[in-house]
Order: C-alpha cells, then sequence, then structure tokens
C-alpha cells in the first residue's frame, strides 16, 4: 500500500525558510512520474506548488512561488522535499505531498499545517 | 489562474442522487479533458475519485460519475449514503498553472 507522509517544523517564522518533507512508503519514487505539492491556506482554495520527475531532471512552478519555491527528490531515501524561502503570513497553510501521472494526482497525503507567525 | 468555481454546499438524504458543478473558462476545463474530483472525508487524506473528466480509479465506486459540457464539470453522486459526507474537490489541467482547483463543495446527507 502506498502512503505519503508530509513532517515538518509546524511553525516557522517570517522571512525564514520553511522545509517540509514527504516519506514515501510502499513505492520506490523511480516508479511513478511526478511528484506534486499542494497547499490550502485557511478559508481558500487548494493551489498548487509545483512538481518535481522522479528523476530530478525536471520540475515546473507555479508562476506566483516560482522565485522563492524549490522541490527535490533523494531516491535513496525515497523522499520528496518542498523549501519555501522568505516565507510571510499568506504561506501559511496545510501542506500536501502527493504523486501525479498523466495530468492527475493519483494520491494525497494527509497534509501538515505549517504556520508562519513570529 | 483564477480557481473553478464550486457551490460552497450541496445537500440530499440517502438514496438520493446529487451534481456537483466545477466551472472553469477556456483556458482550463474548457480546453482539456483532465477533469478531476477527489473526495476530503473528515481525518483522511484526499482521494481520487474521477479522473479525465469521466474515468473511475479502480475501487471507486460506480455511484460517483463525472461528466463535462463545454467550460463546466459535473460530478453526480448516485444513492447518496451517510459515509458520502465530505468536501469534493474539482481541478483541471492547465498550461499556465499544471493544476487549477475549485472551491471545495461540502456535502451533506
Amino acid at each position: 500500500q502506498v502512503q505519503l507522509q508530509e513532517s515538518g517544523p509546524g511553525l516557522v517564522k517570517p522571512s525564514e525558510t520553511l522545509s517540509l518533507t514527504c516519506d514515501v512508503s510502499g513505492v520506490p519514487i523511480s516508479t511513478h512520474d511526478w511528484w506534486t505539492w499542494v497547499r490550502q491556506p485557511p478559508g481558500k482554495e487548494l493551489e498548487w506548488i509545483g512538481e518535481i520527475h522522479h528523476s530530478g531532471n525536471i520540475d515546473n512552478y507555479h508562476p506566483s512561488l516560482k522565485s522563492r519555491v524549490s522541490i527535490s527528490v533523494d531516491n535513496s531515501r525515497n523522499q520528496v522535499s518542498l523549501k519555501v524561502n522568505s516565507v510571510t503570513a499568506a504561506d501559511t497553510a496545510i501542506y500536501y505531498c502527493a504523486m501525479a501521472s498523466h495530468y492527475r494526482i493519483d494520491l494525497w497525503g494527509q497534509g501538515t499545517l505549517a504556520t508562519v507567525s513570529s | 489562474q483564477s480557481a473553478l468555481t464550486q457551490p460552497a454546499s450541496v445537500s440530499g438524504s440517502p438514496g438520493q442522487s446529487i451534481t456537483i458543478s466545477c466551472t472553469g473558462t477556456s483556458s482550463d476545463v474548457g480546453s482539456y479533458n483532465y477533469v478531476s474530483w477527489h473526495q476530503h472525508l473528515p481525518g483522511k487524506a484526499p482521494k481520487l475519485l474521477i479522473y479525465d473528466v469521466s474515468n473511475r480509479p479502480s475501487g471507486v465506486s460506480d455511484r460517483f460519475s463525472g461528466s463535462k459540457s463545454g467550460n463546466t464539470a459535473s460530478l453526480t453522486i448516485s444513492g447518496l449514503q451517510p459515509e458520502d459526507e465530505g468536501v469534493y474537490h474539482c481541478y483541471s489541467y492547465t498550461s499556465t498553472t499544471a493544476y487549477v482547483f475549485g472551491g471545495g463543495t461540502k456535502v451533506t446527507v
């Protein structure tokens, strides 16, 4: 059974970097095309952050976040990571790791709440 | 890229059918047959229900069906059951941001 489990610090100070990890179990990362991060701020709609190919060679990001976001894969640890730089309160959200292919999201993690506050 | 438009809530009685709409634009829903729906039950990870407008992944009940007309996609839940209570999101592939999501519809049985 494939499972995705996000983890992170929970609380980050403004202007700092938010770092989240997604542990993938039940399948090697290399067996699925795209690994994606999506977030949902409180009371707002879901927002696609970006994606990375399992090879780590191709990534795509939401235009509004591209300058502050990076996604990486670690095939040896079977992990996908997300970094968001220079965070503000607007980055407070539930962050979801997801497995995607063929223009759809096949599997989601349960999400982890990241709060930006001093 | 604007979010897709969904009704905030839909309710129905057990056994009834309900339909949730998802309205986008000619840049997303209207241009691609890559509309998906997922179900988000309390305390659980979101689950893919429908992909490519009307296809169900293995294991998803045939009570769930999808369709599309123009810029609007729809999810129909037939034979509504109490365990269907939750939030349903639509999303579409777009050429600019990969995916654009609806605001979610809370289904009450």
